[in-house]
């Protein structure tokens, strides 16, 4: 399958600081990826899809200046948490999807944020 | 809405016995399915899908998926269980592609655990 590489694999901040969560495809162009946050034993909760181009469109309840999300080129996003909170500290995964037409979307290993 | 249900938050199986976990779904129109599964602090890796055609669905490491379209159920399974499949799996529906609506939604996930 294809592979998506997320970095960092953990990160841990001071709080008030901010974190930038890079995503990227490494061998196809992801013309549409996401963005989740998954808490202990929970499943993944959907943060913001953003297509290359244009603007995130982010889930209700989720705060757009705080997580704020980039798709500049078809092999890269990232997620930046500003002015983070130890609430913030969480698994934070990406997934990619190719393609008008494309089926399965491809998941980054995730990366565990610890907000002290 | 489209949702996915995954009763069972833990299944526990003897090694070399079958294997099965179960989902069901709702969707408005025609599905496309998932599962995937995953290890400690790390990404989805996907296991298999069901788009169209043959309803049973083979996978990755020998599992696979019966897509029963009148119980809205994608239920998991494989015929002799490893150790190694020891994981958190998670099924996942997406409406059929509106160009518009291309989210994935998981369900709660299954914690399996092999007994050796």
């Amino acid at each position: 399958g294809a592979v998506v590489s997320q970095h960092p694999s953990r990160v841990i901040c001071k709080s008030g600081t901010s974190v930038k969560i890079e995503c990227r495809s490494l061998d196809f162009q992801a013309t549409t990826m996401f963005w989740y946050r998954q808490f202990p034993k929970k499943s993944l909760m959907l943060m913001a899809t953003s297509n290359e181009g244009s603007k995130a469109t982010y889930e209700q309840g989720v705060e757009k200046d705080k997580f704020l999300i980039n798709h500049a080129s078809l092999t890269l996003s990232t997620l930046t948490v500003t002015s983070a909170h130890p609430e913030d500290s969480s698994f934070y995964i990406c997934s990619a999807r190719g393609g008008r037409g494309g089926t399965e979307a491809f998941f980054g290993q995730g990366t565990r944020l610890t907000v002290v | 809405a489209q949702s996915v249900a995954q009763p069972e938050d833990q299944v526990n199986v003897a090694e070399g016995n079958p294997l099965t976990v179960k989902c069901t779904y709702s969707v408005s129109g025609n599905p496309y399915l998932f599962w995937y599964v995953q290890y400690p602090n790390r990404g989805l890796q996907f296991l298999l899908k069901y788009i169209t055609g043959d309803n049973l669905v083979k996978g990755s490491y020998g599992f696979e998926a019966e897509f029963n379209k009148s119980q809205t159920s994608f239920h998991l399974k494989k015929p002799s269980a490893l150790v190694s499949d020891s994981a958190l799996y998670f099924c996942a529906v997406r409406d059929l592609p509106h160009f518009g609506n291309e989210k994935l939604t998981f369900g709660t996930g299954t914690r399996l655990t092999i007994i050796p």
